[in-house]
């Protein structure tokens, strides 16, 4: 299958600072990328879903100046986490599709965000 | 509103059969997928049903009824492996997948 990744695989920061998750699609060329957030014992929570060259929707209840997503090519998103607080700590996961309907989501390894 | 009903926990013997039930509410429907998810790891995709019926992969199955909005995931010849969570996610009309909390299942020897 389609391979994803993300990078950092864990992230320590001070409370206030800005963080930044890569999502990278490796074999593929990926026209929608979808970033979760999931806490302990809890289901994949969708913070949005971006588009490739076009600004990215987001779920409801998801601050889209604090959760700045960025779809710049059809291989990379980054998701910026800005001014981070010890609640924004969570598993961020990205997902990645080839096309603009169904196809099947691959999923990142996730990023363990611990902010302090 | 859109729901999904997994049961929470399942316990399993290895080498035994498990059947892990999926009820669900969506606007719409494209599709329904099953993900396992170990603790600590992103979700990998075990199978995709978007018509009534059964689809086999290897050891596992699973089983779609659109009119009943129902489906399972039939795990044969239980591996300790196979202790994870299991997430039943239909695709709404807008082609988003909708998530569970999952079904933790525990294999004993």
């Amino acid at each position: 299958g389609a391979v994803v990744s993300q990078h950092p695989s864990w992230v320590i920061c001070k409370s206030g600072t800005s963080v930044k998750i890569e999502c990278r699609s490796l074999d593929f060329q990926a026209t929608t990328m979808f970033w979760y957030r999931q806490f302990p014992k809890q289901s994949l929570m969708l913070m949005a879903t971006s588009n490739e060259g076009s600004k990215a929707t987001y779920e409801q209840g998801v601050e889209k100046d604090k959760f700045l997503i960025n779809h710049a090519s059809l291989t990379l998103s980054t998701l910026t986490v800005t001014s981070a607080h010890p609640e924004d700590s969570s598993f961020y996961i990205c997902s990645a599709s080839a096309g603009a309907d169904y196809n099947e989501q691959f999923f990142g390894p996730g990023t363990r965000l611990t902010v302090l | 509103g859109q729901n999904i009903d997994q049961p929470t926990e399942m316990t399993a013997t290895e080498g035994a059969i498990v059947q892990i039930n999926c009820t669900y509410q969506t606007s719409g429907f494209n599709g329904l997928f099953w993900y396992q998810q170990h603790a600590g790891e992103a979700p990998t995709f075990l199978s995709y049903n978007v018509l009534d019926g059964l689809e086999e992969k290897g050891r596992f199955s699973s089983f779609l009824s659109r009119s009943k909005g129902y489906s399972y995931l039939l795990l044969k010849e239980l591996q300790m492996k196979d202790s994870a969570s299991y997430l039943c996610a239909p695709m709404d009309s807008n082609y988003q997948l909708i998530w569970g909390a999952g079904t933790k299942l525990i294999i004993k020897p």
